[in-house]
């Protein structure tokens, strides 16, 4: 198992700017992923934390609103470029210790844009 | 495309047994996972099907048809804290989770 801790827990920003978000697992995972979620909504995967490369994006997310880092196979960041109130979301930050395997999650991070 | 249905949201009455179901068509099937998340929660693991039948776990069982792309979880003897949305979730041939979007369950005393 992994246990995950992102901080901050919940943020209220300003228009136009950025907030960063971390993760940090407790053991030495394969895989990170960062979603958001919507009250209400299922999850909705941003993108994939690769360790050491760029990484991978889902349809409708980019790099320059959403740069993610992953220095190691322990820490990740995602961070939230110029926000407007629709970034308002819960973010998630998930990792599986073995490829197909159960994702643990963080507890999230409660982001309201204002 | 790739699939997942669940319903929206059901209704049971605590000490009762209750039957969340889910039909996928996923390019290629690695598993199937559910999950439950208490309001303003993280979600957490219940369960995981790769091969047909039933897996029991305590009060939850999640049975697995990948013949018919059909998966549910069941829950007995309902208790107030069952109250929580379940989502299921299926391992693609990619190895990429493919997301429902949730049963909320309301637990009625």
């Amino acid at each position: 198992s992994a246990v995950i801790s992102q901080k901050p827990s919940r943020d209220i920003c300003q228009r136009g700017t950025s907030l960063t978000i971390q993760c940090q697992v407790d053991s030495q995972v394969t895989m990170m992923f960062w979603y958001r979620q919507q009250p209400g909504q299922s999850l909705t995967l941003i993108a994939t934390a690769n360790q050491g490369s760029e990484a991978t994006y889902e349809s409708g997310f980019v790099i320059d609103k959403f740069p993610i880092s992953r220095p190691n196979l322990t820490f990740s960041t995602l961070t939230v470029s110029n926000m407007s109130p629709e970034d308002s979301s819960i973010y998630l930050c998930s990792a599986n210790v073995r490829v197909g395997n159960e994702q643990f999650f963080g507890p999230g991070t409660r982001l309201t844009v204002l | 495309g790739q699939n997942i249905d669940q319903p929206t949201e059901m209704t049971a009455t605590e000490g009762a047994i209750v039957q969340i179901n889910c039909t996928y068509q996923t390019s290629g099937f690695n598993g199937l996972f559910w999950y439950q998340q208490h309001a303003g929660e993280a979600p957490t693991f219940l369960s995981y099907n790769v091969l047909d039948g039933l897996e029991e776990k305590g009060r939850f069982s999640s049975f697995l048809s990948r013949s018919k792309g059909y998966s549910y979880l069941l829950l007995k003897e309902l208790q107030m804290k069952d109250s929580a949305s379940y989502l299921c979730a299926v391992v693609d041939s990619n190895y990429q989770l493919i997301w429902g979007a949730g049963t909320k369950l309301i637990i009625k005393p």
